[in-house]
């Protein structure tokens, strides 16, 4: 069973300041997703990725296969940032999403 | 840009009353998932559709619980006799290439 560990919980930043967001998985995946949660609920995918980095705007995202480990960026942090991101695994295929417990972050100006 | 829609994004129901909650997911995909988030907790697998039938289905998905594909476009998540620990938030999903497209969510309060 895959465990999904994410790191910080809760993280605290003034605007401007650069963001890491830590995801550790514990079994091997196909793929996996940075995930952002509104305030109001909803969620929408940052990122799908299987290897290396992806880039989209000021959001970065990068993982280490043979670490079994990933992390988010966020450049130039924002307000509007604020938000939980998700990291999630995938083992294979379209096979369900394994979740972790999200991060809270609140970005303030 | 297409997108998963779900109804109603928020239902209040007693205890004991069968509950539908609605997802219409991007035309062209073929993959279709229900999830779910109890209040402060991470989001849960519950039950995953391909080809018209479950395809996979968690621990939580147990006899209450059933999905369908009525129509072409239609896919619903019916719980039968709901209990106090079903409130959550009920969210549906698609893919087709991997990458997951989510719904709003459907918030589920059971009274």
């Amino acid at each position: 069973k895959n465990e999904v560990e994410q790191s910080p919980q809760n993280l605290t930043a003034q605007e401007g300041e650069f963001i890491t967001i830590n995801c550790s998985y514990s079994v091997g995946i196909s793929a996996l997703h940075w995930l952002q949660q509104h305030p109001g609920g909803g969620i929408v995918s940052l990122f799908m990725l299987s290897s290396g980095k992806k880039k989209h705007g000021r959001l970065i995202a990068t993982i280490n296969i043979q670490e079994k480990h990933s992390s988010l960026h966020i450049t130039a942090s924002h307000p509007r940032d604020s938000a939980v991101y998700i990291c999630a695994v995938r083992v294979s295929g379209n096979t369900p999403l394994v979740f972790g417990k999200g991060t809270r972050l609140s970005v303030i100006a | 840009e297409p997108e998963v829609t779900q109804t109603p994004s928020h239902q209040v129901t007693q205890m004991g009353q069968e509950v539908i909650l609605r997802c219409v997911p991007i035309s062209n995909h073929l993959y279709f998932y229900w999830y779910r988030q109890i209040l402060g907790q991470k989001v849960e697998f519950l039950v995953s559709f391909y080809n018209n039938e479950i395809s996979e289905k968690s621990e939580i998905f147990d006899d209450q619980f059933s999905v369908e594909r009525p129509d072409g476009s239609n896919f619903t998540l019916k719980i039968r006799s709901t209990k106090l620990e079903d409130s959550a938030m009920y969210f549906c999903a698609s893919s087709d290439t991997g990458e997951l497209f989510f719904g709003e969510g459907s918030r589920l309060t059971v009274l």
